[in-house]
């Protein structure tokens, strides 16, 4: 397709589990960014990948979250351990450079039991 | 660092009605400004952009913005609501350079109620 795309779009959970989120992003961009969507709130920058560059994590909330990019491809966010308060709406962006508009997929809504 | 602070999380208007949804920011290098549209569901859409150009930025289904330095603010207006318009909007700012290049700062969001 020609949008981002997420997977899944919904997951359930008990608290205590693993959860792996993926993103596809828009191909030939190179920037690609995580964001945490809480009930009522804003979007909470976690994580950005740019190229080949070190990826900047400094939004990530504790050490129990984690992502991978492989190149300009997909990214997997992980939750280890997951608590109640991981319960969120994650969304992906990508873009083909900094000053360039984000453009976000349909999200991942994620529930901790 | 930088901030964005939407005033108002809820706001209601009458169909044909303007629209205006505040959004002031802080940043202390010049930045980009963004709004973006989230329907129920959805991921965003952006609505339109400032990145330095013409400080009156014109956007989709009608919305403009207009940037004000002195002000720092970067309000969004729309002449005559569509019920169509009903949805959250997000106020964003990234800085244009620096360590934070590209990292969007997202303002909490106001909530546009359309009424017939």
């Amino acid at each position: 397709g020609a949008g981002v795309s997420q997977s899944p779009s919904n997951k359930v959970t008990e608290k205590g589990k693993d959860v792996e989120l993926r993103c596809d992003p828009i191909s030939g961009h190179t920037a690609l960014y995580w964001y945490r969507q809480r009930l009522g709130q804003g979007l909470e920058f976690l994580i950005y990948f740019q190229g080949n560059s070190a990826p900047d994590k400094s939004g990530l909330p504790s050490d129990r979250f984690s992502a991978e990019r492989t190149g300009e491809s997909v990214s997997t966010l992980t939750i280890q351990r997951t608590q109640q308060e991981d319960s969120a709406v994650y969304l992906c962006a990508s873009t083909l450079g900094a000053d360039q508009p984000q453009h976000f997929g349909d999200g991942t809504r994620l529930s901790i039991l | 660092a930088q901030s964005v602070t939407q005033l108002g999380s809820h706001v209601s208007v009458s169909e044909g009605a303007l629209v205006l949804l505040r959004c002031n920011y802080s940043s202390s290098v010049p930045p980009y400004l963004f709004w973006y549209v989230q329907y129920p569901n959805q991921g965003l859409q952006l609505l339109l952009k400032y990145t330095s150009a013409a400080t009156l930025v014109k956007g989709i289904n009608g919305f403009e913005a207009e940037f004000k330095k002195s002000e720092t603010s970067f309000h969004l207006t729309k002449p005559s609501a569509h019920m169509s318009d009903a949805a959250e909007y997000f106020c964003a700012v990234s800085e244009a350079g620096g360590t934070s290049y590209g990292k969007l700062t997202f303002g909490q969001g106001t909530i546009l109620t359309v009424h017939p």
